[in-house]
Formats: C-alpha cells, structure tokens, sequence
C-alpha cells in the first residue's frame, strides 16, 4: 500500500536558520503530494502542495519540489522564524477527484528558538 | 473561506458508552473524512463519505461506524467505546483534493 516516511524530530533551529524536512513516499503511479502544518491546539492547514512531477508548491516562504525519481517532496525554508514552530505533515493521494482520503507521515515536530 | 466544525473539542466518556461525533461543514463539499491522531503514529483515515448515504471503509474502520444523511454533515460513531479509542480525532471535507480540517476532538474514554 501507499506509505509516507518523513524525520518525525523533535527538529530544533535557532532563528533564521535554513530548514529541510525530508519526505519520501511509496506510492503507484503518479499521486499528488502535499505538506500540512498543525499550530498548537489546531486542526491542520494546507501549507503547499504538488500534483505533477517537478512541480514546485510554495506558500509563506516555504518550497517543495516534487522528485519522481527520488520520491521525494522536502520542505524547505529559507529563514525561519519562531512562529514557524508547529508540527508538519507531509501526505499524499492517488485520487484525482480527492475522494479517497490522504496518507500521511508521522509528522515532524519543528521548534524554532528566538 | 471554509468552516468544519466539530462539535466538541474535548469529551470524557465511559467504556461501553456509545459516542457520536459530530462534524458540521459549510461550503458544500461532496468529500467529507475522519481520521484520528496518535502520538507517533501520524494521521490515520477511519471513514470517508463522498456522497449523502454513501460511506467508505479507510485503513482502521474497526469498532466505528459513520453516518451522513445530510451534505453537510458528517458523524462518526463509536457503537461500545473502549479504552484503545482514547485519542484526538479529526474531521475534513473537501471538494476536489485540498482538504479542510476542523479543530479536533481530543476523546478520553475512561
């Protein structure tokens, strides 16, 4: 079956370091790829997402390329900041429709330090 | 913008009780989920619905069942509440692949 795989941390920056937050998948065909992002004591919120290869999501900074050969879709940020600090999701789906429910990682705790 | 709203966001129960529950969205979606949150193990997708009275089995359906008799609506439904159900469950709903979450419902069965 379909699987995500990502570092589940505790990952601690300082602020305005660079971050990477690795994701691999294992998936048939061609799924769309997303990362969500879950602020304490909240549901998740769509950060960005990625239906085709090479396709690149961004949104608050924040990039993912989608690498077919590699499976990958890292999350990437430039310069973080405090605010950043949640816990991040990385999922995907081979329904084009949507109506087959997201796979997701175990979630990667990321804590930004003033 | 779009609102799922779940009913509760914490409930303490009893082992044996039955639970509803309830999850409200308000932008017509036909797509609607539930998944719960544990600790290490990520999101895990319970039920989905893409279509009134129409449910579907995700990857850990065991011990629920769900309900969806209006569009909007979604309720999920634990028939003999034990204590392995103790957990944060969450609520979606989508229209094509952007899924929506509600705020959570940290459940405590005692």
């Amino acid at each position: 079956g379909d699987s995500v795989t990502q570092m589940e941390g505790p990952v601690t920056l300082s602020e305005e370091a660079f971050l990477t937050i690795n994701c691999t998948y294992t998936a048939t065909g061609y799924p769309s790829l997303f990362w969500y992002v879950q602020y304490p004591g909240e549901g998740l919120q769509l950060l960005l997402k990625a239906t085709k290869a090479d396709d690149k999501g961004s949104n608050k900074g924040f990039e993912a390329t989608y690498r077919k050969e590699t499976t990958s879709f890292h999350l990437e940020k430039g310069s973080v900041q405090v605010s950043d600090s949640a816990v991040y999701f990385c999922a995907l789906t081979r329904s084009g429709g949507g109506a087959d429910g997201l796979t997701f990682g175990k979630g990667t705790h990321l804590i930004i330090q003033p | 913008d779009v609102k799922v709203t779940q009913s509760s966001r914490y409930l303490v129960k009893r082992t044996g009780e039955k639970v509803f529950l309830e999850c409200v969205q308000d932008m017509d979606h036909e797509n609607m989920f539930w998944y719960r949150q544990d600790p290490g193990l990520g999101l895990r997708l319970i039920y989905f619905s893409y279509d009134v009275k129409m449910k579907e089995k995700g990857d850990i359906p065991e011990g629920y069942s769900v309900s969806r008799e209006k569009k909007e609506r979604f309720s999920l439904i634990l028939e003999s509440a034990s204590t392995n159900q103790t957990s944060m469950y969450l609520c979606a709903s989508s229209y094509l692949q952007d899924q929506h979450f509600g705020d959570g419902t940290r459940l405590s069965i005692l």
